[in-house]
């Protein structure tokens, strides 16, 4: 099967610092990619989706210039999180398509975020 | 967008007993996936399932399209079901998953 891995599993970072998360496709190649964050006992929100080679698309009141999604191979995105502020502390997980749009997503472990 | 709905919020059981999970979706959807969410957050992929039946174990779902809604059955209960659920959609022109809210399930012994 198609495996998603996400790093890091959990991050703690001071207030005003920047925290990049990377989520890799392993065995299959991924023509998009996705961005979800999740607070404590709520569900997964969509952030962002991305393209390989190509800007991403945010969801309505995602701040573009706070969440940095860089997706430069058909293996690799990753999520910056820049000038972290306390609010951003969350968990985020990350999803990944092969090609058709009808095809399941694959989904990362997630990473814990908090921020002091 | 399309909306997901998800039935009943919580659940509780004893060991052994059988539930049903529902899920309702606004709109024609191209992709329906079911996932348990363990308590260290990560997704376990249930079913794929944006049409038809299926069985794994003690756990089947079915999704009927046209009256838009999909159906997870748990049967035997265990202790280790206990999570959250979520049933999410792809539209007919989205390509991302949209999530319901979740059904929290609680077994105990």
């Amino acid at each position: 099967g198609a495996v998603v891995s996400q790093h890091p599993s959990w991050v703690i970072c001071k207030s005003g610092t920047s925290v990049k998360i990377e989520c890799r496709s392993l065995d299959f190649q991924a023509t998009t990619m996705f961005w979800y964050r999740q607070f404590p006992k709520q569900s997964l929100m969509l952030m962002a989706t991305s393209n390989e080679g190509s800007k991403a698309t945010y969801e309505q009141g995602v701040e573009k210039d706070k969440f940095l999604i860089n997706h430069a191979s058909l293996t690799l995105s990753t999520l910056t999180v820049t000038s972290a502020h306390p609010e951003d502390s969350s968990f985020y997980i990350c999803s990944a398509r092969r090609d058709s749009k009808n095809e399941k997503l694959f989904f990362g472990s997630g990473t814990q975020l908090s921020v002091l | 967008g399309i909306q997901v709905e998800q039935s009943p919020p919580d659940l509780i059981l004893q060991e052994g007993a059988n539930s049903t999970l529902r899920c309702n979706f606004s709109d024609s959807v191209n992709n329906l996936q079911w996932f348990h969410q363990n308590p260290w957050g990560q997704l376990i992929n249930l079913f794929y399932i944006p049409s038809g039946t299926k069985q794994n174990g003690r756990l089947s779902a079915t999704t009927v399209a046209t009256e838009r809604y999909s159906l997870l059955y748990i049967s035997s209960s265990q202790t280790t079901d206990s999570g959250v659920y979520f049933c999410a959609v792809t539209d007919q022109a989205g390509t991302a998953l949209i999530f319901g809210k979740g059904t929290t399930l609680s077994v105990s012994s």
